[in-house]
């Protein structure tokens, strides 16, 4: 069975500090790996994904994600935090399942919290 | 805006009651999923639909149902309501099953 895990319920970061927020996954196949961000009071978007290729995928806001397939890790990153970074973001990962469906599997989150 | 739209935003109603919370998919999107997100559960995966077929089931309970119709916009019945039950409901769809989901702003259900 497939399983994503967010090991920490919050991440602070100092204002213009690098950020990471870690996700960890176990499949059966290839991953599909996502992330995604939710402010307060609003549904999830999008952040990005990683189907193969390149291990350091880009993706809105400035962030970007690193694939590490012998960690099974795909943590989030941003070079530089912004107060407006604050926020819920979580994890989830793409597997097949009998009879060929795809199921998206989500973490728990992570709030990230950027201090001025 | 994600172009997947639900209504009402907020509903309040007592317990023992049924609700129904209706979501349309982003034009062309196949799948629709709904999610159940609490304080204290984080965002639990209620069940998901395909083409009008379900696909998928997650930690839906008996008294919570789902359909989608063939123009493709959902509902999720929910019955029998409890306090335990307020929380804000998602949906979210996608052109097929297991690609990037686009949520809706959500319902938030308060039972009283």
């Amino acid at each position: 069975a497939q399983s994503v895990a967010q090991p920490e319920d919050q991440v602070n970061v100092a204002e213009g500090n690098p950020l990471t927020v870690k996700c960890t996954y176990s499949v059966s196949g290839n991953p599909y790996l996502f992330w995604y961000v939710q402010y307060p009071n609003r549904g999830l978007q999008f952040l990005l994904k990683y189907i193969t290729g390149d291990n350091l995928v880009k993706g809105s806001y400035g962030f970007e994600a690193e694939f590490n397939k012998s960690q099974t890790s795909f943590h989030l990153k941003k070079p530089s935090a912004l107060v407006s970074d604050s926020a819920l973001y979580f994890c989830a990962v793409r597997d097949m399942q009998a009879g060929g469906y795809q199921k998206v599997t989500f973490g728990t989150g992570t709030k990230l919290q950027v201090i001025p | 805006d994600s172009g997947v739209t639900q209504t009402p935003k907020h509903l309040i109603t007592a317990t023992g009651q049924r609700v129904t919370l209706r979501c349309s998919p982003r034009s062309g999107d196949l799948s629709v999923y709904w999610y159940q997100q609490s304080l204290d559960q984080g965002l639990q995966f209620l069940i998901q639909y395909y083409n009008g077929e379900e696909r998928a089931k997650g930690n839906i309970l008996e008294r919570f149902s789902a359909q989608q119709f063939p123009d493709l916009h959902s509902e999720l019945n929910l019955s029998s309501l409890e306090l335990g039950d307020s929380a804000l409901y998602f949906c979210a769809s996608s052109v097929v099953a297991g690609s990037v989901q686009f949520f809706g702003p959500g319902t938030r259900l308060t039972v009283l």
